[in-house]
């Protein structure tokens, strides 16, 4: 595609349950990132994918994170029972690779309730 | 932990007067990136700077990187209303993984 791509746009979701949010990058795109942003605030990182490896996930804030990335392209982020912390715009970006522009999605807006 | 730090935090300015953000970090980097966020959702992509280079323009924005302080700043002249967003740095450390870690952002004002 044109740009970097996440779905769904808004998540609403009863505390507790698991939601999965995905990201298509550009089209060769080797690296991918995720990160957080609460209201308000600045960019939480969360992991950084190249290819399918992710040699930094330093930033998970606990193990009800997990996150993939296959055949190099689409990502899918996990949270698994999910708390109202955990609520805020998970935001997906791409880039050609190191030391490069990262290309961001319009994120996605949880909301736990 | 956030490498980069932003200031000032806001900035309220008039059209067509110029804008001035900071950005400070802490560990050498490789290059220093300055983005866009509007309503926020999406980043923009403004300018890279690499740690050799010292200042770089493109169009109405000016971006100048001091290795010896290590900070950076980003000038927008000309201000326009379109302008308002909250603007963020991004450092990409010398060694090691290439994570872009990002300030908290100054938000810049610009009224008519």
């Amino acid at each position: 595609g044109a740009g970097v791509s996440q779905s769904p746009s808004n998540k609403v979701t009863e505390k507790g349950k698991d939601v999965e949010l995905r990201c298509d990058p550009i089209s060769g795109h080797t690296a991918l990132y995720w990160y957080r942003q609460s209201l308000g605030q600045g960019l939480e990182f969360l992991i950084y994918f190249q290819g399918n490896s992710a040699p930094d996930k330093s930033g998970l804030p606990s193990d009800r994170f997990s996150a993939e990335r296959t055949g190099g392209s689409v990502s899918t982020l996990t949270i698994q029972r999910t708390q109202q912390e955990d609520s805020a715009v998970y935001l997906c970006a791409s880039s050609l690779g190191s030391r490069t522009e990262a290309f961001f999605g319009q994120g996605t807006r949880l909301t736990v309730v | 932990s956030q490498q980069g730090e932003e200031d000032p935090q806001a900035l309220s300015i008039q059209e067509g007067e110029n804008a001035t953000m900071n950005c400070s970090y802490k560990t050498s980097i490789n290059n220093l990136q300055w983005y866009r966020q509007n309503s926020g959702r999406g980043l923009v992509h403004l300018i890279l700077i690499r740690s050799n280079e010292r200042e770089k323009h493109s169009g109405r924005l000016r971006v100048t990187l001091d290795t010896s302080k290590k900070s950076s700043s980003l000038l927008i002249t000309a201000s326009r209303a379109a302008d308002t967003a909250s603007y963020f740095c991004a450092t990409e450390l010398l060694t090691g993984y290439s994570t872009l870690t990002f300030g908290k952002g100054t938000m810049l004002l610009v009224s008519p």
